[in-house]
Formats: C-alpha cells, structure tokens, sequence
C-alpha cells in the first residue's frame, strides 16, 4: 500500500545535539511538507519542497534543515540551534494541484533530555 | 493572503448529539477547503474537502460540511455524535497561489461525553 511513512516514532536528544528525523513516501508525490505541533498551537510549516534538489523556508524554520536528493525521501534535521525543539514533529505529502490535499504521516515525537 | 479560522478550540457534546464545528475562510478567489482529523499521537487524516463541485461534502464517518461562499463558512457537522469521534479536527484552505501549500486552523478538540 502506499503512503508515507515517519521515523522514528519518538525520539530523545540531549541538549546541544543535532538530530534527523526521516520521512520517506511511497505515493510518488512531488511535494513534501514538515510540520510542527505543539499544544494549542496547530501545525507550523517548517519547511516545504515542490521538486528535487529544491526547498524552501516555512514561518518557522529556524534551527531547522532539510534535504530533497530523492523524490521519496525528506529528512528534517534539528539542529542545537533550535532552543525549544521539543514537540510533535508531522511530514506531509501531496501530488500537484491544490485539490490534492496533503497525505501525513503518523509523526515523531522529540523530547529533550 | 488566505487564512483560516475555528471558531472554539474545545467542543464537548453528549453521545448521540449533534457535533457542529465552525470554520471560517478569508480568500480573495475561490478556495479548496478541507477538514481533517487527527487522533492522539497520530497523524491527520482527511475527512472531507471542497473543491468546488457540490457545496455540500460528505466524507467519512458520517461527516459532512457545507460550503456557505456568502458567510465564507465550511462548518462541519455530523447529526449524531459516537465515542470514538473524540479527536482534534483542523480546517485547511488551500493558499491558491503557485505552490500546494495547506493553511491550517488552530483544530478544535472534540470531547464527547457519554
């Protein structure tokens, strides 16, 4: 079946380390989208991709980076620069076209220790 | 810019009552609009979208919404509510412009009480 897929489902980092958390998907979409979740706060776009080999910047997208090299795979790494990094972190999918909706995947929660 | 606005960010209903959660959009041309659902330490999952075909949209688990363009309104509604509705719902508009980028609601938190 196809779909999208997160990794790891949690995640511990101490402070100061960088960490990547994975998402890769099988739906042959070309977007990809990395959300942030927190308490009362809804879902923040941290950083988003259109196409291969390119991306850009969401509204909060500080101590946050990101790769595009394959179509199936956008990986997030938060970096130590990123002062608050604990949260439920969601990666999101969608073919072309704004009808499409997105397709998410189940998430990671990252917890600093 | 478009945006989204949810009216009441917790909502509890008895068993068996009517669930209407309120959406609000702003966009300056005809939107897409969405709802989704997510479950605690899940994903979100789509229940219904608009796009611009009947403005009434039913989805899953007896889920629908109206697409009211003079109150610029996509409320969701199910007629009676069950236990496992219980979860957080998000109202989505699509931003239109060149890219597919979703604008998301704060989400409304669903309790249902027996």
């Amino acid at each position: 079946d196809g779909g999208i897929t997160q990794s790891p489902k949690y995640l511990f980092r101490k402070e100061g380390q960088n960490v990547t958390l994975s998402c890769e998907q099988n739906l042959n979409h070309d977007a990809m989208y990395w959300y942030r979740q927190d308490p009362g706060q809804g879902l923040r776009l941290i950083y988003y991709s259109q196409i291969v080999n390119d991306f850009q910047k969401g509204d909060i997208a500080e101590g946050y980076s990101v790769s595009r090299e394959k179509k199936e795979s956008f990986p997030l790494t938060v970096t130590s620069a990123q002062k608050n990094p604990t949260a439920f972190y969601l990666c999101a999918s969608s073919s072309t076209g704004t009808a499409s909706g997105y397709t998410f995947g189940s998430g990671t929660r990252l917890t600093v220790v | 810019a478009q945006s989204v606005t949810q009216l009441g960010s917790h909502v509890s209903v008895s068993e068996g009552a009517l669930v209407l959660l309120r959406c609000n959009y702003s966009s300056s041309v005809p939107p897409y609009l969405f709802w989704y659902v997510q479950y605690p330490n899940q994903g979100l999952q789509l229940l219904l979208k608009y796009t611009s075909a009947a403005t009434l949209v039913k989805g899953i688990n007896g889920f629908e919404a109206e697409f009211k363009k003079s109150e610029t309104s996509f409320h969701l509604t199910k007629p009676s509510a069950h236990m496992s509705d219980a979860a957080e719902y998000f109202c989505a508009v699509s931003d239109n412009g060149a890219t597919n980028k979703l604008i998301f609601g704060t989400g409304t938190l669903l309790a249902v009480q027996p």
